[in-house]
Formats: structure tokens, C-alpha cells, sequence
């Protein structure tokens, strides 16, 4: 496998539910992020880890909890979600640094409901 | 507060020219990039621009004026599968966190 793959793809879930968006990332990046993204709304940064160490938690509801046991994988644990949670989750990876552009490999997304 | 301002929507025709904008207003800045996205798929990279002037990458070309706090994407020769969203994103700090605007949504008529 190649890139930044997402799973699952969609997820529907009841607000009592408890469940966890999955990404992996095989290019040997350093720094992984989950962004929110709503129709007609720009990309909302949600958390980044650098390096498998927290640096940004952009205000984010305690609802969405996120987890980096290593530089290739990151969860986003889910729970109590309301349904303006309804969105697509993308998982982006890049290679910081000063002397380079700091590009993002984004996954496919995982489009959530919340019924 | 940090924003990105970009038009939201852009009409053009095949093989014409077109120019989306974006103004910048961030705590901290590294450099700009663009980033395209057709429906139900992923933001792809397209450009940089870490320094003023610009940058060419085949039929598109990113422009970037720090003084300003502006730059521009520039797609030429439009095709029929250049019709996507089209993103300007600011790299905060050093690359730990990169801010994107609402995105340009770019329909191209034949």
C-alpha cells in the first residue's frame, strides 16, 4: 500500500455510539494531522502530532479524542457525537521541516454521520 | 484571528485562462500553497510558493506577494477535468500547521 489510507470510508452512528476513524501513513512522514471538512466550510484543522507528540489541538470538543501510538498511525476516537459532527474526516501526513514545503498527503476521508 | 479569503466560485471556458485569488490574514507565516479537489476525492498538492514571485508547474502557476499578504493561482489552458475546488492554505510556524481558505469552486464550460 502506498499513501495515507483511511478507514473506514463512511461510518453512520447514533449519538450514544462509541466508535474510531483509523489512518496509516506509508511514506515515512513525521507529522500526521486530522482535519474536519463541511460542506461550504473551509478545512478545519483538528489536531497534529509531530513526531508521535501532540502540538496542536485546535479547540476541538473533548467528544473527539485523538491517538498516535506511532509516527505511521493515527485514530480519532469518537463518542456523545452531535449531528452537526456530520462531516468528512481527513487524515493528512507531511514531511516537516524548514527546507521543505511541508506538503500534505491527504487519505480519502471518512464521510461520518451522525444520526 | 487567522483567515483566508478567496472567491467562491469561478466560471471559465475550455482552453481559457483563469486566476483565483486569495488574501491572507495569519499570526504566522511560512509560505502558501494551492490545492485542488474534485468531488468525493482527496486535496492534492499542487504548489508553493515559500518566497515572493513565481512558481511554474506545467499549465499552472502559483504567485505569492508577502508584502501584500496576497497571491494568486493561475491555470491556463483549461480543461474540462480542471473543474474542482480549488484551496489556498497557509504554512504556520514550521509546517506544523497549515490554515486553508473555503476553497474556490471552479466550473469549466466547454
Amino acid at each position: 500500500e502506498t499513501g495515507v489510507t483511511q478507514t473506514p470510508r463512511h461510518l453512520v452512528m447514533g449519538m450514544t455510539n462509541k466508535k474510531s476513524l483509523k489512518c496509516e501513513q506509508h511514506l515515512g512522514h513525521n507529522a500526521m494531522y486530522w482535519y474536519k471538512q463541511s460542506a461550504k466550510k473551509p478545512l478545519e484543522l483538528m489536531f497534529v502530532y509531530n513526531f508521535k507528540e501532540q502540538t496542536e489541538n485546535n479547540s476541538v470538543p473533548s467528544r473527539f479524542s485523538p491517538e498516535c501510538p506511532n509516527s505511521s498511525h493515527l485514530f480519532l476516537h469518537l463518542h456523545t457525537l452531535q449531528p452537526e459532527d456530520s462531516a468528512l474526516y481527513l487524515c493528512a501526513s507531511s514531511q516537516v521541516g524548514q527546507k521543505n514545503t511541508g506538503e500534505l498527503f491527504f487519505g480519502e476521508g471518512s464521510r461520518l454521520t451522525v444520526l | 484571528g487567522q483567515s483566508l479569503e478567496q472567491p467562491s466560485e469561478v466560471t471559465a471556458v475550455e482552453g481559457a485562462i483563469v486566476q483565483i485569488n486569495c488574501t491572507y490574514q495569519t499570526s504566522g507565516f511560512y509560505g502558501l500553497s494551492w490545492y485542488q479537489q474534485h468531488d468525493g476525492g482527496a486535496p492534492t498538492f499542487l504548489s508553493y510558493n515559500g518566497l515572493d514571485g513565481l512558481e511554474e508547474t506545467g499549465r499552472f502557476s502559483s504567485f505569492l506577494s508577502r508584502s501584500d499578504s496576497y497571491g494568486y493561482l493561475l491555470l491556463q489552458e483549461l480543461q474540462m477535468k480542471d473543474s474542482a475546488s480549488y484551496f489556498c492554505a497557509v504554512r504556520d510556524r514550521v509546517g506544523f500547521k497549515t490554515i486553508f481558505g473555503a476553497g474556490t469552486r471552479l466550473f469549466v464550460k466547454a
